[in-house]
């Protein structure tokens, strides 16, 4: 049962543009919405996460967009650069003390064209 | 530092055979994690060890399918009579435990290992 939807399964922006990365879940007892980066051949690395007590988190040109009420949080990429191309995957996490296993989304294939 | 290493990097099989997969974390790490990646598709939890407790197995797809870990050290995957469908990338991943008033902290990727059963 897929508990994390992410859309676009794959998405091509021109350089300088912005990347938009979105992500739905259902468990309402997620506490932890983490995104990762993975380039082929190497596994995901954390690329920014957030806690649904904020609506928004920046680092950098990274942007995470959070909605409580409608269960939906989403990557932006401000200025896409070609280094950027990657495969993003969102996840979901419950805290308090539990395995805090990350239930993933099946990922966006990002494409950065110079 | 060092990070989250996996061996083999790749490994092609025949159905039916067992294959053992290795992961080692990061030193003073913890908790571990084993994830499956089928292709065009997220990462699936399978099992987590977090120090001398009992691990979580609750992803484990079947009793084909089995993990151990020594003490904070390595552990090993393994996969008994390995199906087609079991082809997919190994992916391990640790972390330390989080601080007082915490309740996450970064999992650690390693760079997986790509099965292939013919």
């Amino acid at each position: 049962q897929q508990q994390v939807k992410q859309s676009p399964q794959s998405l091509i922006v021109q350089k300088g543009g912005i990347s938009i990365i979105n992500c739905a879940y259902e468990n309402t007892a997620f506490d932890y919405f983490p995104w990762y980066q993975q380039f082929p051949g190497k596994g995901p690395a954390l690329l920014i996460a957030i806690r649904p007590d904020v609506s928004e988190k920046k680092e950098g040109r990274f942007t995470i967009s959070f909605n409580k009420s409608a269960k939906q949080f989403s990557l932006h990429i401000m200025d896409s650069q070609p280094g950027d191309s990657a495969t993003y995957f969102c996840a979901a996490s419950k805290g308090g003390g539990a395995t805090n296993k990350l239930i993933f989304g099946t990922g966006t294939l990002l494409a950065v064209q110079p | 530092g060092a990070g989250v290493s996996q061996s083999p990097s790749n490994k092609v099989t025949e159905k039916g055979k067992d294959v053992e997969l290795r992961c080692d974390p990061i030193s003073g790490h913890t908790a571990l994690y084993w994830y499956r990646q089928r292709l065009g598709q997220g990462l699936e939890f399978l099992i987590y060890f977090q120090g001398n407790s009992a691990p979580d197995k609750s992803g484990l797809p079947s009793d084909r399918f089995s993990a151990e870990r020594t003490g904070e050290s390595v552990s090993t995957l393994t996969i008994q009579r390995t199906q087609q469908e079991d082809s997919a990338v190994y992916l391990c991943a640790s972390r330390t435990v989080p601080g007082a008033g915490e309740s996450y902290n970064e999992q650690f990727f390693g760079p997986g290992t790509r099965l292939t059963v013919l």
